[in-house]
C-alpha cells in the first residue's frame, strides 16, 4: 500500500499569499497517477488536479500541480477568500488507493 | 451536466446493514467505474471500493473486506453499496464517485450513523 504523507497539517495565510502544499509518496507513484482534491466544510470534495499536473474542468490558472515520483506539490497562486479549504492528495495507480491526511489552509 | 445524487442518511443499529444508493446522469453510464469513499466525522478520506459498470467485476478495501457489497443496475444508471455486520467506527459520510482514475464528480455524500 502507499502511503501519502501531506505536510503541513496546516497553513495559515493571508489573502493574496501563495500557498504550497506538499505530497510525499512512500513509494513511486506511475506514470504520475496523482490527484489533488478541494473540500470545503459541510460539502464533498471536488476534484482540482490530476495526473500531477493537469487541472480539471473549471478550475482556474491560480492552481497549479507538479512533481514526479514520490514529491509531487499544490501550488494556489494568489489565495482569494474561497481557497481557504482543506486539500488531500491521491493515488490512483494501484489497488488500494489512498488519500494523504489532507492539509488546511487557513486565514491568518 | 455530470451529476451522482446519493440517498438520504441513515441511522442504524450495530450489527444492522445499510444499503446506498447513487445515481447517476449526465454521461454514458457503463464507460467509467463507480468509487465509494468515506470520512469519518472530523477525518480524512478512505478509500472503500469500486465496482465496474460493464462487468460487475469488484475491488474492495480491506478495512471493509467480508462485509461490502458493490453492484450497479445499469438500466436505472444506478450504484449501490451494502455494508453488512454495521459497527460503531463505519459511522461517516459515505461518497459514491465517478471513477475515471481520478474521481470527478463526487455525490452530495450519504451520513450513515451507526449507533445503539
Amino acid at each position: 500500500e502507499i502511503v501519502l504523507t501531506q505536510s503541513p497539517g496546516t497553513l495559515s495565510l493571508s489573502p493574496g499569499e501563495r500557498a504550497t502544499l506538499s505530497c510525499r509518496a512512500s513509494q513511486t507513484i506511475t506514470s504520475n497517477y496523482l490527484a489533488w482534491y478541494q473540500q470545503k466544510p459541510g460539502q464533498a470534495p471536488r476534484l482540482l488536479i490530476h495526473s500531477a499536473s493537469r487541472r480539471a474542468t473549471g478550475i482556474p490558472d491560480n492552481f497549479s500541480g507538479s512533481g514526479s515520483g514520490t514529491d509531487f506539490t499544490l501550488t494556489i497562486n494568489r489565495l482569494e477568500p474561497e481557497d481557504f479549504a482543506v486539500y488531500y492528495c491521491q493515488h490512483y495507480g494501484s489497488s488500494p488507493l489512498t488519500f494523504g491526511g489532507g492539509t488546511k489552509v487557513e486565514i491568518k | 451536466q455530470v451529476q451522482m445524487v446519493q440517498s438520504e442518511g441513515e441511522v442504524k443499529r450495530p450489527g444492522a446493514s445499510v444499503k446506498v444508493s447513487c445515481k447517476a446522469s449526465g454521461y454514458t453510464f457503463s464507460t467509467y467505474g463507480i468509487s465509494w469513499v468515506r470520512q469519518a466525522p472530523g477525518q480524512g478520506l478512505e478509500w472503500v471500493g469500486w465496482v465496474s459498470t460493464s462487468n460487475g467485476n469488484t475491488n474492495y478495501a480491506q478495512l471493509v473486506q467480508g462485509r461490502v457489497t458493490m453492484t450497479t443496475d445499469t438500466s436505472t444508471r444506478t450504484a449501490y453499496m451494502e455494508l453488512r455486520s454495521l459497527r460503531s467506527d463505519d459511522t461517516g459520510v459515505y461518497y459514491c464517485v465517478r471513477d475515471g482514475g481520478w474521481f470527478d464528480p463526487w455525490g452530495q455524500g450519504t451520513l450513515v450513523t451507526v449507533s445503539s
